[in-house]
């Protein structure tokens, strides 16, 4: 099972890029890595997903090294409303449906 | 507008009653997902599954139970065995197995027992 691995919390100001670093070292050949957002009281949102190299889309990109035993979600310009939870996910099918959510990162924007 | 609506989004019981919380999905999804959150902690999958008539134990199945009849309908029974219920429960669908397509989450129900 790929467990993850994340930083607990993080602070940042208005404007600024956000870079959130997730391990998870036993990731599966089949896995993908999906990040999510979190507000509270509220399900989860996805954000972007990948496999490998990098993963762009209107909110966030995704950089996935080649050993794909860590991944980083980077939030260009971050905004106050961008203060949640932030859930980096590996999962897949692999002989066997199993999925592991990490502990989540919370992020904290000031102005 | 597609989506998942659980519900209610509070709900209230006494220690000893079983308990049903709703989940319906008009996205046309095949799987559907059933986790529990502890405050200030991530997810843990109870069931999932993957077709009608179908579906499979997650991590923490032991207390609870389910069933899925209609493709868009997947309800959780939290049975009087579970023996911390009080959680917040969130129900979610996807086209197809996790990892090949991205999770859709409801808004959760809050569930409290006494």
């Amino acid at each position: 099972l790929a467990k993850t691995t994340q930083p607990i919390s993080m602070d940042s100001y208005e404007g600024q890029e956000v870079n959130i670093t997730c391990s998870h070292n036993n990731i599966a050949t089949n896995d993908y890595i999906t990040w999510y957002q979190q507000f509270p009281s509220q399900g989860p949102r996805f954000i972007i997903q990948g496999y490998k190299t990098k993963v762009t889309n209107e909110v966030a990109s995704l950089f996935i090294p080649a050993d794909r035993k860590s991944s980083t979600l980077s939030l260009p310009r971050v905004s106050l409303s961008d203060t949640a939870v932030y859930y980096c996910l590996v999962g897949g099918y692999t002989g066997g449906f199993k999925t592991i959510f990490g502990a989540g990162t919370r992020l904290f924007v000031k102005a | 507008d597609g989506g998942i609506t659980q519900s209610p989004k509070y709900l209230f019981r006494k220690e000893g009653q079983n308990v049903t919380l709703s989940c319906e999905q008009n996205l046309n999804h095949d799987a559907m997902y059933w986790y529990r959150q502890d405050p200030g902690q991530g997810l843990r999958l109870i069931y999932y599954s993957q077709i009608v008539n179908d579906f499979q134990k997650g991590d923490i199945a032991e207390g609870y139970s389910v069933s899925r009849e209609k493709k868009e309908s997947f309800p959780l029974t939290v049975t009087s065995a579970q023996k911390n219920p009080t959680a917040f429960y969130l129900c979610a669908s996807s086209a197809a197995l996790q990892g090949l397509s991205p999770l859709h989450f409801g808004n959760g129900t809050r569930l409290t027992v006494t």
